[in-house]
Formats: structure tokens, sequence, C-alpha cells
């Protein structure tokens, strides 16, 4: 079976630090990857999603960048945090059949909170 | 563009009873709808989705949902709730047309009270 996991699960940095989220896939190959970020209050944000290796697509302009060096593990870093980088962050994988049937399984989460 | 709602922030039920946790989409062509379960401080937990074919799509923990095309409408349900269904609800919505982007609802959060 397929398992999801995310590290660290929770982290307390200050302004203007460098930030390195991992998630990592088991069980299956060639998946398709994505970092969410759910804000105070509810709502998720796609960060960006991976079809592949070094493939990666960028919905919201910010403060962050992702990267995908090897099939099953994803990467969310950024250079130097902003107070408004803090927040729930999800990593999630599909299998990525085409015609988008295919469902997303979610990690554990990182809770992300920057002073 | 495709979009969720989910017009309830919040629902309250008495434990035995049922409920309905409402969500409608917009999307230029077919949707593929999906409800998902998240617990304090835990990622989201697939319930169920809708592809295509029988309307009444049954899921995990005993949930079902019912696609209603000319409503717009994917509503989730269970005919007796538990207080362990006591969650945060998230309807999502892909349209066939648009690739591989899952636009989720902001959220009900379900309150099952003893």
């Amino acid at each position: 079976s397929q398992t999801i996991h995310q590290w660290p699960a929770t982290l307390v940095q200050p302004v203007g630090s460098p930030l390195s989220l991992e998630c990592t896939v088991e069980g299956t190959s060639n998946p398709n990857l994505y970092w969410y970020r759910q804000a105070a209050g509810r709502g998720l944000q796609l960060l960006f999603y991976s079809v592949g290796i070094g493939q990666i697509s960028s919905e919201v302009p910010q403060n962050l960048s992702a990267s995908r060096p090897q099939d099953r593990q994803f990467i969310l870093s950024s250079k130097k945090l902003l107070l408004s980088d803090s927040g729930f962050y999800l990593c999630a994988w599909s299998l990525g059949r085409a015609g988008g049937t295919d469902t997303q399984y979610f990690g554990p989460g990182t809770r992300l909170t920057v002073l | 563009a495709q979009s969720v709602a989910q017009p309830e922030d919040q629902v309250n039920v008495a434990e035995g009873n049922p409920l309905t946790v409402k969500c409608t989409y917009s999307v230029s062509g077919n949707p593929y709808l999906f409800w998902y379960v998240q617990y304090p401080n835990r990622g989201l937990q697939f319930l169920l989705k809708y592809i295509t074919g029988d309307n009444l799509v049954k899921g995990s923990y005993g949930f079902e949902a019912e696609f209603n095309k000319s409503q717009t409408s994917f509503h989730l349900k269970k005919p007796s709730a538990l207080v362990s269904d006591s969650a945060l609800y998230f309807c999502a919505v892909r349209d066939d047309q648009a690739g591989t982007a899952l636009i989720f609802g902001k959220g009900t959060t379900l309150s099952v009270s003893s």
C-alpha cells in the first residue's frame, strides 16, 4: 500500500530564515505530487504540483519554491520566510491518470509558525 | 472557471440523527467531485468521489453523497451521525476540461452532540 510522509511535523522559524519541508511517497511510482497551504480558518490553496522529476508548476507566485529531485520526493523551500508564510502545509499525491479522475491522498501536514 | 461552494460554515446535529453537509459547484465541462474529512492538526482523509455513473456514491465510514446535475450539487450525507464524525469536511471539484487542479471549498465544521 502507499504511504506519504511529511517532516517535520511542526516548525517554528524566525522571519527571514530559510525553509525546507520534505515530502516522500512510498509504494508507488511516478506519482503526481502537490503542495497545499491551509491558512488559519481552513481554506486550502494549491501552491505547486509536479507530474515528474524536475517538472514543477506554480499556481500562486509567492515567496516559496518547490523541487522534485527524485521520483517520490517533493521539497518546499524558501530563502527568506515572511510572517504570512505561517500555516499548515500539506503534501498530496495521486496516480495521475489521464482525465483527472485520480484521487489525491494527503500527508499528515507540517505546522509552520513564523515569528 | 471552476469553483465550489460550501454554504454552511458549521452544521450541528445530535448523535443518531441524519446529517447533511452541502456542496455546490460550477464547472465548464463535466465535474469530478470529491469529499474529504480533516480532524484537528491532521491531513485530509478521502471519503468518496463521483466520476460518472450512479448518482448516489457510497464511501468510507458510512458516508454517502448524491450527485445532482440539475442543481449542480454534491451533498454529503449520513443516516445516523456519531460523535466521532465531528470534524472539518471539504468538498472539492475538478473540471474534466481543466487539467489537474482540484478546487476545494472553504470547509464545513460538523459538530455532533451526544
